[in-house]
């Protein structure tokens, strides 16, 4: 089992570009998710799925998209960068939304 | 407003020194309690769940504790290789977790 991948592990953007964080998980976990972790904030949720098809905003949604058309995969997009989204980037997966959840090792994303 | 707070922020210990870290938390409907380790450039790594005020894990030097208000990891005679961030979580009613802001540990050899 290779648990929980994300890539890129390093991304440097200008202002206004966009991209797509990708997260995948192999463990057929139903509920995912997506942090940004900012220093002295802790991590903060951003987007969540509690299954394919599902998805709903956590307390830091604005300039992020998500989609979950597969139970493996929850791509996070970024629309239009800004130098606010400068961070560290973690997905999460866990078999329920009340379950202990599993991270991926990371994105570290600069925004110029 | 759903929170969850961690004391203290930072920690320096001698190892074999015992101690504890604190989460206090205000969620409604709390479906879980959790505690993570964070190393240095990595994700967090699991380290207990708590779902019910008495309730206590245990693993290695580590045991995690919840009452209704509080959750406290102990750490028993720390070693250098304790030393880490750790983190606690609440589930809620909404399936939304909530992180505390972590107590970073430092145990000297």
């Amino acid at each position: 089992n290779a648990g929980v991948t994300q890539t890129p592990k390093f991304q440097v953007l200008k202002t206004g570009q966009s991209m797509t964080l990708q997260c995948a998980q192999d463990m057929n976990h139903e509920y995912m998710s997506w942090y940004r972790q900012d220093p002295g904030m802790g991590l903060r949720l951003i987007h969540y799925s509690v299954g394919a098809g599902i998805t709903d905003q956590g307390e830091v949604p604005n300039g992020y998209n998500v989609s979950r058309s597969t139970t493996e995969d929850f791509p996070l997009r970024l629309l239009s960068a800004a130098p606010s989204q400068t961070s560290v980037y973690f997905c999460a997966s866990s078999y329920a939304g009340d379950y202990e959840q599993y991270f991926g090792p990371g994105t570290r994303l600069t925004v110029t | 407003e759903d929170q969850v707070t961690q004391s203290p922020e930072a920690l320096r210990l001698q190892e074999g020194e015992s101690s504890s870290l604190n989460c206090s938390y205000t969620v409604s409907g709390l479906r879980g309690l959790f505690w993570y380790r964070q190393d240095p450039g990595k994700g967090p790594e699991f380290l207990f769940t708590l779902y019910s005020a008495g309730e206590e894990k245990e693993k290695e030097r580590l045991k995690a504790t919840l009452t209704k208000k509080e959750s406290f990891l102990h750490i028993t005679a720390p070693k250098p290789e304790d030393s880490a961030t750790y983190l606690c979580a609440a589930a809620g009613g909404t399936y939304k977790y909530i992180f505390g802001t972590g107590t970073r540990l430092k145990v000297l050899a």
